[in-house]
């Protein structure tokens, strides 16, 4: 498995402003990707997160609403931009090691648990 | 893209009595089916998987089982106890296209009453 820290656990912002969340993981991975977790809702994925390139997006996600980083293979952010009371969610990283032709394994962060007044 | 249905929304099994959680997916290219438990306020635990090549696994109290033709795949815990109480979340993965992220079920709220 993999350790994987998100920064900050939790905060509450003022609707317009924008949040960076940062994740880091204690060993080098293939993958890295961002869900949402809208209150009491199951798990949506934003985006996964490409080291050295732009990240690819989900449908209904947009990278001028969440911008992406990846600078190397143990550290991502994701922005939420202008936020609105409806960004008010979980938001969680995962990663994994992609192995060939097979999926693999994704251990998940503890989430940044947003708060938009 | 992938539809992932999950069934049932909550389960209250008594303490020692088996319980059972029930998905579907749409995509017959998917090729991996990860279950997730997450407990208030943490992210979600990984705590079992099983791949398209492979019909049943095992591991202690917790096995699941995966019929591909009929695109179902199935979570059994035996012997609950009252730490097995938490939301569990069925996912899948891997149809094509390089990023197998995972698709989601709604989760099921599973309740062990003493």
């Amino acid at each position: 498995s993999a350790v994987i820290s998100q920064k900050p656990s939790r905060d509450i912002c003022q609707r317009g402003t924008s949040l960076t969340i940062q994740c880091q993981v204690d060993s080098q991975v293939t993958m890295m990707f961002w869900y949402r977790q809208q209150p009491g809702q199951s798990l949506t994925l934003i985006a996964t997160a490409n080291q050295g390139s732009e990240a690819t997006y989900e449908s209904g996600f947009v990278i001028d609403k969440f911008p992406i980083s990846r600078p190397n293979l143990t550290f991502s952010t994701l922005t939420v931009s202008n936020m609105s009371p409806e960004d008010s969610s979980i938001y969680l990283c995962s990663v994994g090691r992609r192995t060939p032709q097979l999926a693999d394994t994704q251990y998940f962060g503890p989430g940044t648990r947003l708060t938009v007044l | 893209g992938e539809n992932v249905e999950q069934h049932p929304s909550t389960l209250s099994v008594q303490e020692g009595d088996s319980a059972v959680i029930k998905c579907t997916y749409s995509d017959s290219a998917s090729n991996y089916f990860p279950w997730y438990k997450q407990e208030l306020g943490k992210g979600p635990q990984l705590i079992i998987d099983i791949r398209s090549n492979v019909g049943e696994k095992k591991d202690q109290r917790i096995a699941v089982t995966l019929n591909k033709t009929a695109k179902h795949f199935s979570l059994h815990i035996t012997e609950t106890q009252p730490e097995d109480s938490a939301v569990y979340f069925c996912a899948a993965s891997g149809s094509g296209g390089g990023a197998d992220g995972l698709t989601f079920g709604k989760g099921t709220h599973l309740i062990i009453q003493p």
